[in-house]
C-alpha cells in the first residue's frame, strides 16, 4: 500500500539547522509531486514546499523561502527538507504528503509527521 | 491569499445523526476544494476532492458539494469513528493559491 514515512524531526536551537526525510513506498515515486506541510495548533495547516517529479517545479512559502530547501533523489524513493536559521515560529509537525502526477491540487496520502521544536 | 472559512467551529452531534459542514472561500476557487479529517494523533485523511468526488474508500455517507465560494462536507449518519476533525483545502491557479481552512470539529 502506499506509504510515506518521516524522520528527523527534534529539538533545535534557534538560528539551528535540521534536516528531514520522507521515505515512500507503493507508488512510481518518480511521478509525482511531493509535498511538506506543517501543522501548528495555532495556526493550524501550512503548504511550506513542494516538488514536482522530476525536481523541475519547486516552491517555497513566504514564510519559509531562502531558509528553508527541498529536493528529492528518485532513486531512493525519497524528499528531504534542509531547514535552516530556524525560527521559534517552525515549531510544528512536519508531514510529508502525496499530490498527483502532474499537479499539486490535494495531498494523498499524508505520513503521520515529524515533530520540529525550536527552543533555546 | 484565498482564505477558507470554516463553520461552524465545533459541532456536538450524536450517533445516526447527519452533520452538515460548511466552508466558504474568500474569492472563487471553482471546484478546487478537498476536505480533509484528521483524528487524535493521525495524519489527516483524504475524504473529499473537486468538491464532490470521494477519494477511494471512503464511505458513501461522506457526501461534498458546492462551487465558487461556498461548500459542504455531509455525513449522512454519523459513526463513532466519524468524530474527528474535519478540514477543507483549496488550490486556486489564478491567483496561485493553496491554502487550508481552520477545522471543524465534530464531537460527541
Amino acid at each position: 500500500q502506499v506509504q510515506l514515512v518521516e524522520s528527523g524531526g527534534g529539538v533545535a536551537k534557534p538560528g539551528g539547522s535540521l534536516t528531514l526525510s520522507c521515505a515512500a513506498s507503493g507508488f512510481p515515486f518518480g511521478d509525482y509531486y511531493m509535498s511538506w506541510v506543517r501543522q501548528t495548533p495555532g495556526k493550524g495547516l501550512e503548504l511550506i514546499s513542494f516538488i514536482s517529479g522530476s525536481s523541475a517545479t519547486i516552491f517555497y512559502a513566504d514564510s519559509v523561502k531562502g531558509r528553508f530547501t527541498i529536493s528529492r533523489v528518485n532513486a531512493k524513493n525519497s524528499i528531504y527538507l534542509q531547514m535552516n536559521n530556524l525560527r521559534a515560529e517552525d515549531t510544528a509537525v512536519y508531514h510529508c504528503a502525496r499530490g498527483e502526477e502532474w499537479d499539486l491540487r490535494w495531498f494523498d496520502p499524508w505520513g503521520q509527521g515529524t515533530l520540529v521544536i525550536v527552543s533555546s | 491569499e484565498i482564505v477558507l472559512a470554516q463553520s461552524p467551529a465545533t459541532l456536538s452531534l450524536s450517533p445516526g445523526e447527519r452533520a452538515t459542514l460548511s466552508c466558504r472561500a474568500s474569492q472563487s476557487v471553482g471546484s478546487s476544494l478537498a476536505w480533509y479529517q484528521q483524528k487524535p494523533d493521525q495524519a489527516p485523511r483524504l475524504l473529499i476532492y473537486d468538491a464532490s468526488n470521494r477519494a477511494i474508500g471512503i464511505p458513501a455517507r461522506f457526501s461534498g458539494s458546492g462551487s465558487g465560494t461556498d461548500f459542504t462536507l455531509t455525513i449522512s449518519s454519523l459513526q463513532p469513528e466519524d468524530f474527528a476533525i474535519y478540514y477543507c483545502q483549496q488550490r486556486s491557479v489564478w491567483p496561485p493559491s493553496l491554502t487550508f481552512g481552520g477545522g471543524t470539529k465534530v464531537e460527541i
